[in-house]
């Protein structure tokens, strides 16, 4: 399966700042998508990041805090903005290869505290 | 609302013995089934999938039993060994992207 990696690994990060994480694989994949991940608790889609348009987000989650990018087939960006301590928590990337019922697979994360 | 209830939230078990996890949903529209096994510091790995059409897939100490009428599927892993002790996350999907994770089970394997 492709090779996921996230820059940064953790961060901890002022409130009121934003951090653009980064999710670079080693082959083209057809899909990417952004979790998040509390400490002891299951995984949420953010949104499912489209190459060469805007994401789609799942309800909760709005572009203007967690802008995303996808320029190519095997790099995509989460940004955090504004963030407060309750944006602490674990971010994650996964990837697919086709459409439908296709396995994740998922990136070691980015460990974030907000102080 | 949760999608896909999860059981139970940890587990012990002696080492070579069974460890049992439980997964109940409610879409009967779901049509795929992932475990994915995390440990600390890493991201969750896929470890075994079974789609409704079977009611058991097995991929050496790791089984999913299927019930389709009952909702529910699990995940056996015999001879359970320390190096299993990991958080345990069971899935669902319906023909898109978009997977429904269970809240998780801590399982500690004991020597």
């Amino acid at each position: 399966s492709a090779v996921i990696s996230q820059k940064p690994s953790r961060d901890i990060c002022q409130r009121g700042t934003s951090l653009t994480i980064q999710c670079q694989v080693d082959s083209q994949v057809t899909m990417m998508f952004w979790y998040r991940q509390q400490p002891g608790q299951s995984l949420t889609l953010i949104a499912t990041a489209n190459q060469g348009s805007e994401a789609t987000y799942e309800s909760g989650f709005v572009i203007d805090k967690f802008p995303i990018s996808r320029p190519n087939l095997t790099f995509s960006t989460l940004t955090v903005s504004n963030m407060s301590p309750e944006d602490s928590s674990i971010y994650l990337c996964s990837v697919a290869q086709g459409q439908g019922n296709q396995p994740q697979h998922f990136g070691d994360g980015t460990r974030l505290s907000i102080l | 609302q949760q999608q896909v209830k999860q059981s139970p939230q940890s587990l012990i078990v002696q080492k070579g013995g069974i460890s049992i996890i439980n997964c109940a949903y409610e879409n009967t529209a779901f049509d795929y089934f992932p475990w994915y096994q995390q440990f600390p510091g890493k991201g969750p790995a896929l470890l075994i999938a079974i789609r409704p059409d079977v009611s058991e897939k097995k991929e050496g100490r790791f089984t999913i039993s299927f019930n389709k009428s009952a909702k529910q599927f699990s995940l056996h892993i015999m001879d359970s060994q320390p190096g299993d002790s990991a958080t345990y996350f069971c899935a669902a999907s319906k023909g898109g992207n978009q997977f429904y994770f269970g809240t998780g089970t801590s399982l500690t394997v004991i020597p």
